[in-house]
């Protein structure tokens, strides 16, 4: 089973500022199946990077992700107050499909 | 409008059975592969299996292999989540979620509102 270990735990910024968060896996994740999503509380999660790198459907373009193998970026290039959540990452390359544990971004 | 329905929320007892659902609309539901999604309370997100329903076919994460059974119904597109037995440790929010691309496993471009479930004596 692939883990995916997230960094920082919780990630304290203001908005406008410029957010990095990390996705470490424990190996090679098939493909870059590698998907980036947001949740706020009380809500579903959402879906903002798949492949990697590639933005969903209505995902602004300050959200962005790179990375290839083991080690994986979301971006946020300049934070909105609506992007303060909690950020899950994902591979859906090889099973059992795994999550990351989460960054929380929350306001400073 | 493409959406996932899910079931309302559930208070057992242990040792009880339930079943919940997730009816799909807007598309074709029998052509994505739909996943259920265990948050327990104030905890991550883990896959607890993906279900393709165009033929019914089933795969679960190690955790939960003959924990759970995750079935679907392609007639009236809805998948479902069934315990035999279940424990105060299953106390927690369940989600459905479908598959980005048709036919192929992948990220989860579509969620369903979540529906609670609380396991108390």
């Amino acid at each position: 089973e692939i883990v995916l270990t997230q960094s920082p735990g919780t990630l304290s910024l203001s908005p406008g500022e410029r957010a990095t968060l990390s996705c470490t896996a424990s190996q090679s994740v098939f493909s870059n199946y590698l998907a980036w999503y947001q949740q706020k509380p009380g809500q579903a999660p959402r879906l903002l990077i798949y492949g990697a790198s590639s933005r969903a459907t209505g995902i602004p373009d300050r959200f962005g992700g790179s990375g290839s193998g083991t080690d994986f970026t979301l971006t946020i290039s300049r934070l909105e107050p609506e992007d303060f959540a909690v950020y899950y990452c994902q591979q859906y390359g090889s099973s059992p499909w795994t999550f990351g544990q989460g960054t929380k971004v929350e306001i400073k | 409008e493409v959406q996932l329905v899910q079931s309302g929320a559930e208070v057992k007892k242990p040792g009880e059975s339930l079943k919940i659902s997730c009816k799909g609309s807007g598309y074709t539901f029998s052509n994505y592969w739909i996943a259920w999604v265990r948050q327990m309370p104030g905890k991550g997100l883990e896959l607890m299996g993906t279900v393709y329903p165009g033929d019914s076919d089933a795969i679960y994460s190690p955790s939960f292999q003959g924990q759970v059974t995750i079935s679907a119904d392609k007639s009236i597109s809805t998948a479902y989540l069934q315990w035999s037995s279940l424990k105060a440790s299953d106390t927690a929010m369940y989600y459905c979620a479908r598959c980005r691309r048709p036919y192929y496993k992948g990220a989860f471009d579509m969620w369903g509102q979540g529906t609670l479930v609380t396991v108390s004596a």
